[in-house]
């Protein structure tokens, strides 16, 4: 089972749209999680970071923590084709040695149509 | 500019030739780490440094050697590099309690 999950996608939505991504992770000890944009042939970026339950919000971006049901979104308003990319969910996990380490999932794909 | 970079960016060998991928962030950050990134099987960690001569493995470490002799460098050295170790490789580096990972510009490689 792999421990952050997220559907590769392609998610397609028009401009001006509000893209939601959505990710789920296996391990109920990890405390933070991170959204990346990776455009292709490029190094991911750190879009937002979470550790609280709830909504956290920065710009046009929105990220979500239910830790109950061990779920993570990431919202964009107003999608504009520049975020097409593909988004990185990471979460962060104690390793049995005591130091922390990312996991992250396969990255899902998102189109945004002009 | 804060950053961090790698050399190569685009490296072709043959299988059995030994090679070292360079890493040098100026942020005077602790923690650096190498990832490779494969289709459909994400960013995983090969190794890791919590600082010098502080390295241990990460999730996927078979075949690959590190070193941390400087704080700033982490090279990633592939002692005999097989054609399943060709990949898309990133360094990166953060503080030890920061939330921002900064990722090199990656490396990649083909090997034959």
């Amino acid at each position: 089972q792999k421990e952050v999950e997220q559907n590769s996608g392609p998610l397609s939505v028009p401009e001006g749209a509000i893209a939601s991504l959505n990710c789920t992770y296996s391990d109920r000890g990890s405390q933070s999680f991170f959204w990346y944009r990776q455009y292709s042939g490029k190094s991911p970026e750190l879009i937002m970071f979470i550790y609280s339950n709830g909504d956290k919000e920065d710009g046009r971006f929105t990220a979500q923590l239910n830790k109950a049901s061990q779920y993570v979104s990431l919202l964009i308003r107003d999608s504009q084709p520049s975020d097409s990319a593909t988004y990185l969910c990471a979460a962060e996990a104690r390793r049995a040695s005591g130091t922390y380490k990312y996991i992250f999932g396969t990255g899902t794909r998102l189109k945004v149509l002009a | 500019e804060a950053q961090v970079t790698q050399n190569p960016r685009y490296l072709i060998t043959v299988t059995g030739k030994k090679l070292t991928v360079t890493c040098s962030q100026n942020m005077n950050h602790e923690y650096m780490s190498w990832y490779r990134q494969d289709p459909g099987l994400g960013l995983r960690q090969i190794y890791y440094s919590m600082n010098v001569e502080v390295t241990d493995k990460g999730d996927v470490p078979e075949g690959y050697k590190v070193s941390r002799k400087e704080k700033r460098n982490f090279p990633l050295i592939l002692e005999s590099p097989s054609p399943n170790q060709t990949s898309l490789y990133f360094c990166a580096s953060r503080i030890p309690t920061g939330n921002t990972q900064y990722f090199g510009p990656g490396t990649r490689l083909l090997v034959l």
